[in-house]
């Protein structure tokens, strides 16, 4: 049991290129979500799921970009990237929303744009 | 949107002090999570706490939702606790406070 992996861990990206943060779990969760965290900030929400082939949006979803086909894997896009993109992605996986939920985090994905 | 804020922003603590986190949220909550960031960035779920109190082992939470607070205490500190404590409320889409950075020396 994986649980949550996200890849790459380390990425440094030019202004303007386009890449993919991967993220897959192995816990057969409906909901999963991605956060990006600033420097002595909490995190943020980017984009949400609650299941395949349904995604919205959260506080900081420009310059995203989602899907969800299968229940396993979530994938964050990365448009045209920019230097206020600079962040470290955390992707996040739960069974519901009910009481005693357990959310689980992937480790992180530290993302460089220069 | 709901405000969550967390005090203190920074603490230092002597391996086996006592101490208390505190989350503020601005409207009525349903759900509250605490979450520890060790120093390598991994966040962990400590506490699904939307009122009342729950231990776990010498860590406890409090939740007042009534006066929109709660509360984390952490016993007889160690070096492992040592990283960011967030609160967060919201079930599947968390609002995140900017947390308190604790700093546990032997």
């Amino acid at each position: 049991n994986a649980g949550v992996t996200q890849t790459p861990k380390f990425q440094v990206l030019k202004t303007g290129q386009s890449m993919t943060l991967q993220c897959a779990q192995d816990m057969n969760h409906e909901y999963m979500s991605w956060y990006r965290q600033d420097p002595g900030m909490g995190l943020r929400l980017i984009h949400y799921s609650v299941g395949a082939g349904i995604t919205d949006q959260g506080e900081v979803p420009n310059g995203y970009n989602v899907s969800r086909s299968t229940t396993e894997d979530f994938p964050l896009r990365l448009l045209s990237a920019a230097p206020s993109q600079t962040s470290v992605y955390f992707c996040a996986s739960s069974y519901s929303t009910g009481p005693g939920n357990t959310i689980y985090f992937g480790e992180g994905s530290w993302l460089t744009v220069v | 949107g709901i405000q969550v804020e967390q005090s203190p922003p920074d603490l230092i603590l002597q391996e086996g002090a006592n101490s208390t986190l505190r989350c503020n949220f601005s409207d009525s909550v349903n759900n509250l999570q605490w979450f520890h960031q060790n120093p390598w960035g991994q966040l962990i779920n400590l506490f699904y706490i939307p009122s009342g109190t729950k231990q776990n082992g010498r860590l406890s939470a409090t939740t007042v939702a009534t006066e929109r607070y709660s509360l984390l205490y952490i016993s007889s500190s160690q070096t492992t606790d040592s990283g960011v404590y967030f609160c967060a409320v919201g079930a599947h889409k968390l609002i995140f406070g900017t947390g308190t950075r604790l700093q546990v020396f032997p």
